[in-house]
């Protein structure tokens, strides 16, 4: 079974403040694919990044960040010079890799609502 | 481009009665998949559909169920509705399933009275 912590409920910070949001996962696959979507008050999720179980590289987007250690089971989220645009809450998710057919079942963390004030 | 649309946007219904939820994917996108969003539960995967098969489903009961017409459009039935149904229904779409990139519609939120 797959299982997806975020262990961080809320954080609130002041604009220009760097965060980080924690991810931990569980798995028993050896390939897997992990996500990060960001939900604002208007409802939809929006994709920030994919990253598969091979693929330990870093990754910096403009002010975002990922720092994926598959030895720790952890997929980190860091904002750097937070903005009140950030507000939304952010999910962590896991996806199992299955060859051929269909594979894409997300199981998601509970999310951490991150309030970015002015 | 056009986004997902999910409609109606709320709806509101009482116990025992049934409700059919609209999507329409991202034009050329083959994949729909349905989320359930409480605050309890958080997201749960409810099922996927490509080309009207559905591929994947997720642990939810029986009263659950849906389908995808041949423009890819995708409706979700959810029969004999319970207070705890009451949550926001998220539809995403993709070109073929599989890991391509989510895109979400802003929801449908159904309370059950």
């Amino acid at each position: 079974a797959q299982k997806v912590t975020q262990a961080q409920t809320e954080i609130s910070v002041v604009e220009k403040e760097d965060v980080t949001l924690d991810c931990v996962y569980e798995t028993r696959d050896t390939t897997y694919y992990l996500f990060w979507y960001k939900q604002p008050p208007s409802g939809e999720l929006v994709f920030l990044i994919r990253r598969n179980s091979f693929d330990e590289q870093n990754e910096i987007s403009g002010r975002y960040s990922w720092n994926f250690q598959k030895s720790t089971s952890s997929f980190n989220f860091t904002i750097t010079a937070s903005q009140v645009v950030d507000s939304a809450v952010y999910f962590c998710a896991l996806s199992p890799w299955v060859s051929g057919g269909s594979n894409y079942k997300l199981t998601f963390g509970k999310g951490t609502l991150l309030t970015v004030n002015p | 481009k056009a986004g997902v649309t999910q409609t109606p946007r709320y709806l509101i219904k009482t116990r025992g009665q049934q409700v059919t939820l609209s999507c329409s994917p991202i034009s050329g996108h083959r994949s729909v998949s349905w989320y359930q969003q409480t605050p309890g539960q958080g997201l749960q995967f409810l099922f996927e559909y490509f080309s009207e098969t559905q591929r994947n489903k997720g642990n939810f009961p029986g009263r659950f169920s849906g389908r995808q017409f041949s423009n890819s459009r995708s409706e979700m039935n959810v029969s004999t509705l319970e207070l705890g149904d009451s949550a926001l229904y998220l539809c995403a779409s993709s070109l073929d399933g599989g890991l391509a990139k989510l895109f979400f519609g802003s929801g449908t939120q159904l309370s059950v009275l």
